[in-house]
């Protein structure tokens, strides 16, 4: 069965500074999505990012980058320049076609 | 603003008793998904409806049901309920396949 996992309940780090949130999934599938989604207080559910497995090329969207390491099965959240904005829960999630199973989360604090 | 709608956006009820919670989802997209997020917990897939049909079935107890309608908004029916069920709900819709997921803005279920 499909897992995916976030090993770090929670995070911080300076504003302006970079941060990088991991994470780790199990399939035996070779073609299916990654996602990451942030939840900021509000509790509404974000899409920050989605990463294709049969694209080599990490995924960007402004300060939000993505190392996607398939044969470790590693897909990784950096963000850049850190914004108080930035400060929200952080959920990984992998989909192929029907299935959708989310990590647990991150909990990011930004530090001014 | 995702374009998924969800009513109500609070709901407080006692044990016992039987809540419909509604979605609307984005134009254009077929498939509705739903997900319960107790506190401080990862999302928990109950359920998903692609074009009026039962699609996918996650962790969802039997006292829950739902359903897709023709104009294929959704109703997430939950019964007897029990104090546990307090969470947030949340609805997300997509085009289907391996697109993302546009997640509602959720609904507040507190069970006293």
């Amino acid at each position: 069965a499909q897992t995916v996992t976030q090993s770090q309940p929670e995070m911080s780090v300076q504003e302006a500074e970079t941060v990088t949130l991991s994470c780790t999934y199990d399939t035996s599938e070779s073609d299916y999505y990654l996602f990451w989604y942030k939840q900021p207080p509000s509790r509404q559910m974000i899409l920050v990012i989605r990463q294709e497995a049969y694209k080599q090329q990490n995924a960007t969207e402004n300060r939000f980058s993505v190392n996607f390491q398939k044969a470790a099965k590693s897909f990784s959240l950096k963000i850049s320049d850190s914004q108080l904005g930035d400060a929200a829960m952080y959920f990984c999630a992998y989909r192929r076609d029907d299935k959708i199973i989310f990590g647990k989360g991150t909990r990011l604090h930004i530090l001014p | 603003d995702s374009g998924v709608t969800q009513t109500p956006k609070h709901l407080i009820t006692a044990t016992g008793q039987r809540v419909t919670l509604r979605c609307s989802p984005r134009s254009g997209d077929l498939s509705v998904y739903w997900y319960q997020q107790s506190l401080d917990q990862g999302l928990q897939f109950l359920i998903q409806y692609y074009n009026g049909e039962e699609r996918a079935k996650g962790n969802i107890l039997e006292r829950f049901s739902a359903q897709q309608f023709p104009d294929l908004h959704s109703e997430l029916n939950l019964s007897s309920l029990e104090l546990g069920d307090s969470a947030l709900y949340f609805c997300a819709s997509s085009r289907g396949g391996h697109n993302e997921q546009f997640f509602g803005p959720g609904t507040r279920l507190t069970v006293l």
